[in-house]
């Protein structure tokens, strides 16, 4: 069965710092994936998607980036977090392109101080 | 674009059945779905509907009606641990042939009571 995992699950970064959250996905083999954010009383936020390795799209613009080094890994980036980045970011994989069922990690908290 | 609207909070007795609505608007629509999403935790799968009518699974169906917009997911025999939020999501056309996205509603946050 497929599995996704994403850490850390929570961390608390001052303004200025760099960010690195990383997913994993077993299972399955060239999964579509995804990270999403989800801020305090507001839905879920698509941040990027990938359908294979170095193929990135961004949905918002931002401050942050997403790498797909290898077929099942996916990493979300920032090199200087603003407050405004605090919330729940969730990293979640698919079969189909984009409009299939989409499965999440555990969501990585993150608390910018 | 897309614009999915559901009620913000709801409660509901245990042992009751609630009905939770979803309302959407959209072009190239592609299929409906339902999470469930306890606090703190991340979304999991609840259904997914691509034609009109009727989902069962277990104590939780869902329906659709594609002329109007319109789902809802309903509970049935509410236990304790059915408090969580509800989330709506549609996929609909993106660009390109064959391209897809998925919008989440914002979620409803159901409160079961003893």
């Amino acid at each position: 069965s497929q599995t996704i995992h994403q850490w850390p699950a929570t961390l608390v970064q001052p303004v200025g710092s760099p960010l690195s959250l990383e997913c994993t996905v077993e299972g399955t083999s060239n999964p579509n994936l995804y990270w999403y954010r989800q801020a305090a009383g507001r839905g879920l936020q698509l941040l990027f998607y990938s359908v294979g390795i170095g193929q990135i799209s961004s949905e918002v613009p931002q401050n942050l980036s997403a790498s797909r080094p290898q077929d099942r890994q996916f990493i979300l980036s920032s090199k200087k977090l603003l407050l405004s980045d605090s919330g729940f970011y969730l990293c979640a994989w698919s079969v189909s392109p984009r409009g299939g069922t989409i499965y999440f990690g555990e969501g990585s908290w993150l608390t910018v101080v | 674009g897309q614009n999915i609207d559901q009620p913000t909070e709801m409660t509901a007795t245990e042992g009751a059945i609630v009905q939770i609505n979803c309302t959407y608007q959209t072009s190239g629509f592609n299929g409906l779905f339902w999470y469930q999403q306890h606090a703190g935790e991340a979304p999991t799968f609840l259904s997914y509907n691509v034609l009109d009518g009727l989902e069962e699974k277990g104590r939780f169906s869902s329906f659709l009606s594609r002329s109007k917009g319109y789902s809802y997911l309903l509970l049935k025999e509410l236990q304790m641990k059915d408090s969580a939020s509800y989330l709506c999501a549609v996929s609909s056309a993106y660009s390109g042939a064959g391209s897809y996205q998925l919008t989440f509603g914002k979620g409803t946050k159901l409160s079961v009571i003893p």
